[in-house]
């Protein structure tokens, strides 16, 4: 079967490192993708893994085991407009399938 | 201008009525996705399209019939929907395989 698991909510300070983790059983897996999603506002790309190891992307990175079904999105001197959720995303299958997780609600605090 | 443009941002409709949902992308890629979005929940993938020619229909009710007249454009038609289908309903397009997809807005829709 097909499942993305991830934490509901977290909570971190204003200037601090956050991991969000991301575990995944989906068949045809082609990569794994990382979303934001602003309340009210359409998911916005941060980043796509397909092989194993750590992509870097300014204050985020994100990292892939596929042998485990493991990704973590790393933020880094954490902003207040970084509160959002987090979607993590395993592509399936052809053309870009994605099936997604429930995301996870992120709260920066000063 | 965004890529992905959806029309109406927000629709509100009885359970008898007939309305179409929107999308245009300006990206020139060949792949383009309903979702829906439910709250508390994750991401639905309900339709994919690929060169036009519908790829995937994720057992969506026969009461949600989509239209792709070319690769820039996607409908979603509605008609005698139920009110546990209120949602946010947002159209995707991605250029292939390992690359992202872009996101509309999403059109609100309530069903009274």
């Amino acid at each position: 079967g097909q499942n993305i698991d991830q934490p509901t909510e977290m909570t971190a300070t204003e200037g601090a490192i956050v991991q969000i983790n991301c575990t995944y059983q989906t068949s045809g897996f082609n990569g794994l993708f990382w979303y934001q999603q602003h309340a009210g506002e359409a998911p916005t790309f941060l980043s796509y893994n397909v092989l194993d190891g750590l992509e870097e992307k300014g204050r985020f990175s994100s990292f892939l085991s596929r042998s485990k079904g493991y990704s973590y999105l790393l933020l880094k001197e954490l902003q207040m407009k970084d509160s959002a959720s987090y979607l993590c995303a395993s592509g399936s299958g052809g053309y870009n399938k994605l099936i997604f997780g429930a995301g996870t609600r992120l709260a920066v605090h000063p | 201008e965004t890529g992905v443009t959806q029309t109406p941002r927000h629709l509100v409709m009885g359970m008898t009525n007939k309305k179409s949902l929107k999308c245009e992308q300006h990206l020139g890629h060949n792949a383009m996705y309903w979702y829906k979005q439910s709250a508390k929940k994750p991401l639905e993938l309900m339709f994919v399209y690929n060169f036009k020619e519908q790829t995937e229909n994720n057992s969506v009710p026969s009461r949600f019939s989509p239209e792709c007249p070319n690769s820039s454009h996607l409908f979603l038609h509605l008609h005698t929907l139920q009110p546990e289908d209120s949602a946010l309903y947002l159209c995707a397009s991605s250029q292939d395989v390992g690359s992202e997809a872009f996101f509309g807005q999403g059109t609100r829709l309530t069903v009274v």
